[in-house]
């Protein structure tokens, strides 16, 4: 069956511009987390969705870091004023629910870097 | 805070050799302890999910271990393949997800 999606793959912008990046969960999976993960570093947690709710944005790095999901399925990830410290693999992940027996399956990320 | 430590860094053999990778974690107050595998340019694979409740799983060549108490995990690969390479993650889940940096390995062939 289909996995986690996400778009684009790679995604390269100016320092300053804003950016989406868009995740498509696995049909039917209630939770949804993003990630970042830096050149050479492990995945930092920024924020999951249970639902459409954002419980926990407590790893969202700064105000210019936000996301939201609708319709329990597509999540963006939004980044304003992009700095070059931002450049990252953004990863997305879904499971069925929250609850913490359920594995998360990861999509392909979307590598972001600004110039 | 929850912190969790991977080791080797890196980590190079011939193939056909056993090996085991090693985790360790702060907090052993987690729910379970998770073990990925990431390729270069791709997103991460799952390979094994141990439930706090578990002592280890095995999924074909993999096997991997969980001692709550002490706060370890270990990934022992069996009779390693050239394809085996990649990075291998380690995370555990208490109130989110927690990941290692993770081991590099490469299976020379």
């Amino acid at each position: 069956g289909a996995g986690v999606s996400q778009s684009p793959s790679n995604k390269v912008t100016e320092k300053g511009k804003d950016v989406e990046l868009r995740c498509d969960p696995i049909s039917g999976h209630t939770a949804l987390y993003w990630y970042r993960q830096r050149l050479g570093q492990g995945l930092e947690f920024l924020i999951y969705f249970q639902g459409n709710s954002a419980p926990d944005k407590s790893g969202l790095p700064s105000d210019r870091f936000s996301a939201e999901r609708t319709g329990e399925s597509v999540s963006t990830l939004t980044i304003q004023r992009t700095q070059q410290e931002d450049s990252a693999v953004y990863l997305c992940a879904s499971s069925l629910t929250k609850l913490a027996a359920y594995e998360q399956y990861f999509g392909p990320g979307t590598r972001l870097t600004v110039t | 805070k929850q912190e969790v430590t991977q080791i080797p860094a890196a980590l190079s053999v011939p193939e056909g050799e056993n090996l085991v990778l090693n985790c360790s974690f702060t907090d052993s107050a987690i729910y379970n302890l998770q073990w990925f595998r990431q390729d270069p340019g791709k997103g991460l694979t799952s390979l094994l999910l141990i439930q706090s409740s578990q002592r280890e799983q095995t999924s074909g060549r993999l096997n991997a271990s969980l001692d709550k108490s002490s706060g370890r995990s270990t990934l022992y690969i069996a009779a390693s393949q050239p394809g085996d390479s990649a990075t291998y993650l380690c995370a555990v889940y208490g109130n989110k997800l927690v990941f290692g940096a993770g081991t590099i390995l490469r299976v020379k062939s």
